[in-house]
């Protein structure tokens, strides 16, 4: 089956660091530009960074420095470093894949992750 | 940045009746970037339309996408139980960026 399992989230003090992993399946995860996405509950959706096929990684400025995104393809994983986490990224934290070709659209989701941020 | 600003916030609707939903670009944008997405509560968002008007695999045909420029449409023909929701446009633009709209929720009346 084609998926993609977030796991890792939690709660996190203030200025604490977590990390998420995502756990591709049924598809040629090397061959596919990969993303962060979250959701603040009640609110809408923010891309919080993104891998290319050759490890060209991109961020938002609102999380650039603090979050690092990587991959190991040989074990279709993606993952997600965040330092300094602040309250502001409490959040429903999603794995998504672009579509093939970097088309600039999220074609596969999972179903998240909760990162809670409080002391 | 591109900032994409849809309307109306809310939509309450019948089963049956038809929806339109607006997002409108800060600029204007190639409609090759435009792509929609509907989520349900306490699942993730799935994708619509992709290139401002084309269907994903399996979207029923009661949804289509148009628009050009910076102003860009989702409408909804018959609105069936499971199109109630939360619907999001989304552009990909330079830098490289990906931006979302704020959302409009679709609402049983």
């Amino acid at each position: 089956e084609v998926q993609l399992v977030e796991s890792g989230g939690g709660l996190v003090q203030p200025g604490g660091s977590l990390r998420l992993s995502c756990a591709a399946a049924g598809f040629a995860f090397s061959d596919y530009d990969m993303h962060w996405v979250r959701q603040v509950p009640g609110k809408g959706l923010e891309w919080v960074s993104s891998i290319g096929t050759i490890g060209d990684t991109y961020y938002p400025g609102s999380v650039k420095g603090r979050f690092t995104i990587s991959r190991e393809n040989a074990k279709n994983s993606l993952f997600l470093q965040m330092n300094s986490l602040r309250a502001g990224d409490t959040a429903v934290y999603y794995c998504a894949r672009e579509n093939y070709g970097a088309s600039g659209y999220f074609d596969l989701w999972g179903r998240g992750t909760q990162v809670t941020v409080s002391s | 940045e591109i900032v994409l600003t849809q309307s109306p916030g809310t939509l309450s609707l019948s089963p049956g009746e038809g929806a339109t939903l607006s997002c409108r670009a800060s600029q204007s944008i190639s409609a090759n970037d435009l792509a929609w997405y509907h989520q349900k509560p306490g699942q993730a968002p799935r994708l619509l339309l992709f290139g401002a008007s084309v269907r994903a695999t399996g979207v029923p045909h009661r949804f289509s996408g148009s628009g050009s420029g910076a102003d860009f449409t989702l409408t909804i023909r018959r609105l069936e139980p499971e199109d109630f929701g939360l619907y999001y446009c989304q552009h990909y633009g330079d830098s490289p960026a990906w931006t979302f709209g704020q959302g409009t929720k679709v609402e049983i009346k």
